[in-house]
């Protein structure tokens, strides 16, 4: 089975400030690995994810997160943020054989203050 | 209509009640979802259907029965619920081989 840790609830970050946003995994098997955003009174929207390949990866909308595999982790950064990147943003992990079954962390709380 | 949609988007609901919440999805895909999203709780998979079959039922209550009658609809069947009940319900669909969820705006369901 996986598991998945998000270490902050909550970051309070200025607008233009770089931010980090924590999320450590436990599996035994190999693994995909994602990042969901939600906005307010929104469904998720995938932000990135890892699949293979490059252990980095980019979204459109500038942020980016490594894959870790000897720390199994899968921060997400983003050099400079904006007000509109508030949100809660959510790592999850699948099974490769088996990549149906997301499982979720708790869920980060990003707010970007001015 | 694009995307994964639900109705309604909010729903109260006495625990003698029975309601349902239904999911569309305009992608072509073949796999549907039922996430529950809880305050203070990580987002819980409840069931899979992949071809209208269901293929993951993760311990939920008897008191949520899921129906697929096709690959774009799926409804949650909901019966005598507890307050305990009372969350955010999330469908998603995908290709059943995908490795990317797309999700529904869900519905806020409140048990008094």
């Amino acid at each position: 089975a996986q598991s998945v840790t998000q270490l902050d609830s909550q970051v309070p970050v200025f607008e233009e400030a770089p931010v980090e946003l924590r999320c450590n995994y436990s599996s035994s098997v190999s693994v995909y690995l994602f990042w969901y955003v939600q906005y307010p009174n929104q469904g998720l929207q995938l932000l990135l994810k890892y699949l293979s390949g490059s252990t980095l990866v980019e979204s459109i909308n500038g942020f980016e997160a490594e894959f870790n595999k000897s720390q199994t982790s899968f921060h997400l950064r983003k050099p400079s943020v904006h007000i509109s990147d508030t949100a809660e943003y959510f790592c999850a992990v699948s099974a490769i054989q088996g990549a149906q079954k997301l499982v979720f962390g708790q869920g980060t709380r990003l707010t970007i203050n001015p | 209509e694009t995307g994964v949609t639900q109705t309604p988007r909010h729903l109260v609901m006495g625990m003698t009640n029975k309601k349902s919440l239904k999911c569309e999805q305009h992608l072509g895909h073949n796999a549907m979802y039922w996430y529950k999203q809880s305050a203070k709780k990580p987002l819980e998979l409840m069931f899979v259907y992949n071809f209208k079959e269901q293929t993951e039922n993760n311990s939920v209550p008897s008191r949520f029965s899921p129906e697929c009658p096709n690959s774009s609809h799926l409804f949650l069947h909901l019966h005598t619920l507890q307050p305990e009940d009372s969350a955010l319900y999330l469908c998603a669909s995908s290709q059943p081989a995908g490795d990317e969820q797309y999700f529904g705006p869900g519905t806020r369901l409140t048990v008094t």
